[in-house]
């Protein structure tokens, strides 16, 4: 079946530090990835998508490459900010299957200043 | 705001009371979903109701009872509650599943606590 697994958290950073947050999955079809935020008191938010290999999803100066070859869609961004604190979630969508959205169990971020 | 609005935010129920959770989207959107987020655990999704009609129910307990009216809202009934049942319950909608990207937009959740 179709699974997402991202690393543990949380992940504790000083500000304009680097981030990387591992996310690799399982799918039988080919499926679109996905990251998803969470804010404090607020409900989850896309953050960036792919829909196919190769293609890089990117927002708010975060970026995500689909590789099948190693099936994984980590997250990175060059400089972390305080505001980027929140609860970041991989997900997939295997359209060909008609699943709805798969979720890792999401990796908590906290930068500091 | 996302256009997805989620009532309440906050609810403590005993185990022998009956509530429901509401929610309501102004995206035009025609699937709506009921997912389940407790700590260290993955979302769980629970319900999908495609044009009305429940296309998903992950072997969800029956004391959790969804109810889609119209594409617009989407309810949660809840009796008979377990301790292990307290979360943050979000509500989400897409366009129809089968038409679907992938991208859901979400409510801001309701905070439940069994007693």
């Amino acid at each position: 079946g179709n699974s997402v697994t991202q690393m543990e958290g949380p992940v504790t950073l000083s500000e304009e530090a680097f981030l990387t947050i591992n996310c690799t999955y399982t799918a039988t079809g080919y499926p679109s990835l996905f990251w998803y935020v969470q804010y404090p008191g607020e409900g989850l938010q896309l953050l960036l998508k792919a829909t196919k290999a190769d293609d890089k999803g990117s927002n708010k100066g975060f970026e995500a490459t689909y590789r099948k070859e190693t099936t994984s869609f980590h997250l990175e961004k060059g400089s972390v900010q305080v505001s980027d604190s929140a609860v970041y979630f991989c997900a997939l969508s295997d359209r060909q299957a008609g699943t709805a959205l798969i979720f890792g169990k999401g990796t908590t971020l906290s930068v500091s200043s | 705001e996302t256009g997805v609005t989620q009532t309440p935010r906050h609810l403590v129920m005993g185990m022998t009371n009956k509530k429901s959770l509401k929610c309501e989207q102004h995206l035009g959107h025609n699937a709506m979903y009921w997912y389940k987020q407790s700590a260290k655990k993955p979302l769980e999704l629970m319900f999908v109701y495609n044009f009305k009609e429940q296309t998903e129910n992950n072997s969800v307990p029956s004391r959790f009872s969804p109810e889609c009216p119209n594409s617009s809202h989407l309810f949660l009934h809840l009796h008979t509650l377990q301790p292990e049942d307290s979360a943050l319950y979000l509500c989400a909608s897409s366009q129809a599943q089968n038409a679907n990207t992938g991208e859901l937009f979400f409510g801001e959740g309701s905070r439940l606590t069994v007693l």
